[in-house]
């Protein structure tokens, strides 16, 4: 079946300090896959996306690379803000499937 | 047009009692999807619209569940005769072509929080 799986949080870290998250999924074919981020009061947002196999989503700073190889989509932020902390969630598009399919979420949170 | 509208954001009921959540999308978008989302875990899709169709409902919908959009604008979702474990949060989200294909960004809400008492 399709399946996301990322890891478990509280990911605590300093100002600009280098943040990954992990994310790996399972799927049929060649699914788009997105990271999306809910800051504290507010609905989700795309944060970016990747729709095959090698290309690399960014914004704000955010990068990451889909690798159909590892079957993975990190999220990788090479220096994080106090602003930046929020719950990220790592989220697969099947083909053919009209719906996203969302990991349960990593929290981030950084101190000054 | 400010985004995806959702109302209440905040419902405390009695259980058994009928719950009824409303959502604006994006006007100029076709698609509206509906997903719940529980504490601590991503969120799970219910159903989605294209324009006033109804074209897919999820398993965890029930047949206590109901959703509408009447003339393809905004959408309800009704919950008859509810349980503690319909407290959840429940998000719509719209999007002008597939939200899942990449190829246009989707919207979400901020969300109706359903506390059953």
């Amino acid at each position: 079946g399709n399946s996301v799986t990322q890891m478990e949080g509280p990911v605590t870290l300093s100002e600009e300090a280098f943040l990954t998250i992990n994310c790996t999924y399972t799927a049929t074919g060649y699914p788009s896959l997105f990271w999306y981020v809910q800051y504290p009061g507010e609905g989700l947002q795309l944060l970016l996306k990747a729709t095959k196999a090698d290309d690399k989503g960014s914004n704000k700073g955010f990068e990451a690379t889909y690798r159909k190889e590892t079957t993975s989509f990190h999220l990788e932020k090479g220096s994080v803000q106090v602003s930046d902390s929020a719950v990220y969630f790592c989220a697969l598009g099947p083909r053919g499937y009209n719906k996203l399919i969302f990991g349960a979420g990593t929290r981030l949170a950084v101190h000054p | 047009d400010t985004g995806v509208s959702q109302d209440p954001r905040h419902k405390i009921t009695k259980r058994g009692q009928n719950v009824t959540f409303r959502c604006d999308p994006i006007s100029e978008h076709n698609r509206l999807y509906w997903y719940r989302q529980t504490l601590g875990q991503g969120p799970e899709f219910l159903t989605y619209f294209q324009n006033e169709a109804q074209l897919e409902k999820s398993r965890l919908l029930s047949d206590r569940f109901s959703a509408e959009r009447p003339k393809g604008s905004f959408s309800t979702l009704e919950i008859q005769r509810t349980e503690q474990g319909d407290s959840a949060m429940y998000l719509c989200a719209s999007s002008f072509l597939a939200m899942e294909s990449g190829k246009a960004e989707a919207f979400f809400g901020q969300g109706t929080r359903l506390t059953v008492v």
